[in-house]
């Protein structure tokens, strides 16, 4: 079955440093998401991606959070200058159409200290 | 802002039993339910969805119900087996948009021996 991977697993980084999350959607999907969630939160949406431009994005995804598609199969998650409260998973989706559930990656721990 | 609400934080059913794990939603501009199951470490599995034009959705063991007058739906899973064992999140999504999901709190489904 087609998988949304998410590299690394787990991210420990600095307060005030730079860190880029890492997915490969699954090959065949035209829209893309990052959602969060704070231990013991909701899953939170942060931003939607489609034909190579941010569709929608939440409050949460300030001039820090940055997203892209470089080549054909990668899209990223860039937080410029981290902050203690990003502290979270972050979790990568795909989906094909609005018809379907996206499918999500196993996610990324991301500490900052 | 709590567009979607699952009041149960846990819920505890015996194996063989039926288990309905609820969600309530304020926001009328909801087109599309979703329900998906999470374990630890891993990312949120697409369950099951159903239209706001349908009250019922049927797959195998799960059971999805719409009652968009109460803005209320439900998971009903028969028989509840050990694997069902996890987090449950509803999420809701709008009809315009790039198809962001407002997600639930989560309820915690034990199925007890």
């Amino acid at each position: 079955e087609p998988e949304v991977t998410q590299t690394p697993s787990h991210q420990v980084t600095q307060m005030g440093q730079e860190v880029i999350l890492r997915c490969v959607p699954i090959s065949n999907h035209l829209y893309f998401y990052w959602y969060r969630q704070i231990l013991g939160q909701k899953v939170e949406f942060l931003v939607s991606f489609y034909n190579n431009e941010i569709s929608e994005k939440s409050e949460i995804f300030d001039d820090q959070f940055s997203v892209e598609r470089p080549d054909g199969s990668n899209f990223t998650l860039k937080i410029r200058s981290t902050k203690l409260e990003d502290s979270a998973m972050y979790f990568c989706a795909s989906s094909g159409d609005r018809n379907y559930g996206y499918t999500f990656g196993s996610g990324t721990r991301l500490t900052v200290v | 802002d709590q567009q979607v609400k699952q009041n149960s934080p846990s819920l505890s059913v015996q194996e063989g039993r039926i288990s309905i794990l609820n969600c309530d939603y304020t926001n009328s501009m909801f087109d599309y339910f979703l329900w998906y199951k999470k374990y630890p470490a891993e990312g949120p599995t697409f369950l099951i969805s159903i239209s706001s034009i349908k009250d019922k959705n049927e797959d195998g063991r799960f059971t999805v119900f719409l009652n968009k007058s109460a803005k209320h739906l439900s998971l009903h899973i028969v028989p509840s087996q050990p694997g069902d064992s996890a987090v449950y999140f509803c999420a809701a999504r709008t009809i315009q948009g790039a198809q962001k999901l407002v997600f639930g709190q989560g309820t915690r489904l034990t199925i007890n021996p």
